[in-house]
């Protein structure tokens, strides 16, 4: 099955902890993301990776960090400095396409099934 | 920067009932448009893209949205709504950075809650 895996579906942090969520993928998409999401407030970018070993903040990087030493691979850490984790967050991986008729590339956003993380 | 509003935050239909969910983005080009539909504690799975093309896209489940440059807008609608499409969905843009690609150019709208009645 070709997808995208998120562990563990829930997470539980405790004060000054680092936690970090697992972000897996086989479909051979070169580019993954990582969102939050609150209640009321959508989508928002925490950070990206178009390319192995290579990243970039998204809006609200503070207090997160990542790695991406491989492709299928793209783990979020919650760091003691992110002082309001609780939240829902999804990965994503991505494909560009180039439309007809030069109308330019394209990607086009697949997402995992979500981690939820609560502070204890 | 692009942006993207959904004027609606929470929607109520019965189940048989026409359905239109409405999205207006902004951007000084040409757009490429998503949406994603959201089931509770799930992740985001793609109903329908705009990319060029004819303005009228026909997606998963029934549903169609039609992209009207004049109004800015792409609207969602299905024709006669099921219980099981009560979700949260979700209208994007993307756009195109520097140097051609779009990586990174996604923005989400905040979300439309449909609530079905039998």
């Amino acid at each position: 099955d070709g997808g995208i895996t998120q562990s563990p579906k829930y997470l539980f942090r405790k004060e000054g902890q680092n936690v970090t969520l697992s972000c897996e993928q086989n479909l051979n998409h070169d580019a993954m993301y990582w969102y939050r999401q609150d209640p009321g407030q959508g989508l928002r970018l925490i950070y990206y990776s178009q390319i192995v070993n290579d990243f970039q903040k998204g809006d609200i990087a503070e207090g997160y960090s990542v790695s991406r030493e491989k492709k299928e691979s793209f783990p979020l850490t919650v760091t003691s400095a992110q002082k309001n984790p609780t939240a829902f967050y999804l990965c994503a991986s991505s494909i560009e396409t180039t439309g007809p008729r030069r109308s330019g590339v394209r990607e086009t956003q697949y997402f995992g099934p979500g981690t939820r993380l609560l502070v204890l | 920067a692009q942006s993207v509003t959904q004027p609606d935050i929470h929607i109520t239909v019965s189940e048989g009932a026409s359905l239109e969910l409405r999205c207006n983005y902004s951007y000084g080009a040409t757009p490429y448009l998503f949406w994603y539909v959201q089931s509770p504690g799930q992740g985001l799975q793609l109903l329908l893209k705009y990319f060029s093309g004819d303005t009228l896209v026909q997606g998963i489940k029934g549903f169609e949205a039609e992209f009207k440059r004049s109004q800015s807008s792409f609207n969602l609608r299905k024709p006669s709504v099921h219980w099981s499409d009560a979700a949260e969905y979700f209208c994007a843009v993307g756009a195109q950075g520097a140097g051609g690609t779009s990586y990174g150019k996604l923005t989400f709208g905040q979300g439309t809650i449909l609530t079905v009645h039998p």
